[in-house]
């Protein structure tokens, strides 16, 4: 199945800041989802993306896929100290996730 | 995140003890899958089933086994060979594409003692 690397693997800021996470692969995605993960909790989804070059927004949130199919990036805008979670992205029919960004947010 | 179920919320065995997670969903999904979790870890991918009495292994089936006899139900049997089963299970579904939000369980956390 097609794995994705994600980074970072932690991210601390003040609250405020803002926060990407980033998604890539060696190979050419047909999609890619993102989720959110607070402590103690399932995954929860937040959106998925299709086409190259495809943007997304939720709220703060920003989502972008790359030209290439290869990278996604996820995007924060003035943190809040309830975006604290585990950020994933995952892709595939086989649903393979990336290891997830751990962001905690100081108020 | 509703129409998955998955019980008990936490399992505790001992070692050496086959023990069965059950996962249902009522979403009419085709495609479930099964992860495990370790504290502070990302979801690796155990076994998953995208039709009934199909199923695929994943990144770490060792230890592991699945059925798909029902389009609703997926049950993981962790048994006795899995080195280290002590995590986080969490199962999910999705479904057809167009549809191809993935929901989650709540998930069991099983320790072995």
């Amino acid at each position: 199945g097609q794995q994705v690397m994600q980074i970072p693997q932690y991210q601390h800021v003040q609250e405020g800041e803002d926060f990407t996470t980033y998604c890539n692969s060696s190979t050419t995605l047909s999609n890619i989802q993102w989720y959110k993960q607070r402590p103690g909790g399932h995954p929860v989804f937040l959106i998925q993306l299709v086409k190259s070059g495809e943007v997304k927004k939720q709220k703060r949130l920003t989502f972008q896929f790359g030209e290439a199919k290869k990278n996604s990036s996820l995007h924060i805008t003035a943190t809040q100290t309830t975006d604290v979670g585990t950020y994933f992205c995952a892709t595939g029919n086989d649903m393979r996730f990336g290891a997830g960004t751990r962001l905690t947010v100081k108020p | 995140d509703g129409g998955i179920t998955q019980s008990p919320k936490y399992l505790f065995r001992k070692e050496g003890q086959n023990v069965t997670l059950s996962c249902e969903q009522n979403l009419n999904h085709d495609a479930m899958y099964w992860y495990r979790q370790d504290p502070g870890q990302g979801l690796r991918l155990i076994y998953y089933s995208q039709i009934v009495n199909d199923f695929q292994k994943g990144d770490i089936a060792e230890g592991y086994s699945v059925s798909r006899e029902k389009k609703e139900s997926f049950p993981l049997t962790v048994t006795s060979a899995q080195k280290n089963p002590t995590a986080f299970y969490l199962c999910a579904s999705k479904g057809r594409r167009g549809q191809e939000t993935q929901y989650f369980g709540p998930g069991t956390r099983l320790l072995v003692l």
